[in-house]
């Protein structure tokens, strides 16, 4: 089955350092990747679309400059948060959708395991 | 717009229950996608099952199964014979190109089984 990894599982820093998230597909090739964020005991809720060789899409009330997304190839989307502030310590989660599935709306997301931020 | 509604916020069940866990979803799309999740306490989002709208015929696999009613506009999963290793959050999600061809999730089912 579809394999997405990211890394690292869980980071804690001071306040004021960048940190940068990795998501990257094993098994194939995502031109679409999704960042979301999820606070304890709440749904996921989607910060932007990565796109392949092109600039992220971010949904409204997201910071581009807060949230740097670069998707440079076809099989890894890094999220770098930068000068993070203990207001940005969450749980983020990564997907790509599997081309081998489906087209658009029919292509399930395969998630990442989720990197845990702590930012103090 | 489009809106996935899981109104069951947490269910407790002993081990071997059968458990359904609602989903009702909105979209003026004609076409569209359900997807459900299970998230475990370790984080991760597991892929359970999509279905499109044009395929109401119900699927099971193994002791989960789902119920899929346009009519309702309901996607509802059932845990037969349920046990420890299925307590989890279970996220029920709806994508279509009205929406952006992204995922609309619910708010979650924390499902919690007993011994």
């Amino acid at each position: 089955g579809a394999v997405v990894s990211q890394h690292p599982s869980w980071v804690i820093c001071k306040s004021g350092t960048s940190v940068k998230i990795e998501c990257r597909s094993l098994d194939f090739q995502a031109t679409t990747m999704f960042w979301y964020r999820q606070f304890p005991k709440q749904s996921l809720m989607l910060m932007a679309t990565s796109n392949e060789g092109s600039k992220a899409t971010y949904e409204q009330g997201v910071e581009k400059d807060k949230f740097l997304i670069n998707h440079a190839s076809l099989t890894l989307s890094t999220l770098t948060v930068t000068s993070a502030h203990p207001e940005d310590s969450s749980f983020y989660i990564c997907s790509a959708r599997d081309p081998r599935q489906g087209a658009g709306s029919n292509q399930p997301q395969h998630f990442g395991d989720g990197t845990r931020l702590s930012i103090l | 717009a489009q809106k996935v509604t899981q109104a069951q916020t947490e269910i407790s069940v002993v081990e071997k229950e059968d458990v359904t866990l609602d989903c009702v979803y909105e979209t003026r799309d004609t076409t569209y996608y359900l997807f459900w999740y299970k998230q475990p306490p370790s984080g991760e989002l597991v892929f359970l099952i999509r279905r499109n709208s044009f395929d109401e015929q119900n699927e099971i696999s193994g002791r989960y199964s789902w119920n899929f009613q346009k009519s309702t506009s309901s996607f509802n999963f059932t845990i037969t014979a349920s046990q420890v290793v299925d307590s989890a959050v279970y996220f029920c999600a709806l994508s279509s190109g009205g929406g952006g061809n992204k995922l609309t999730f619910g708010t979650g089912t924390q499902l919690k089984v007993e011994l």
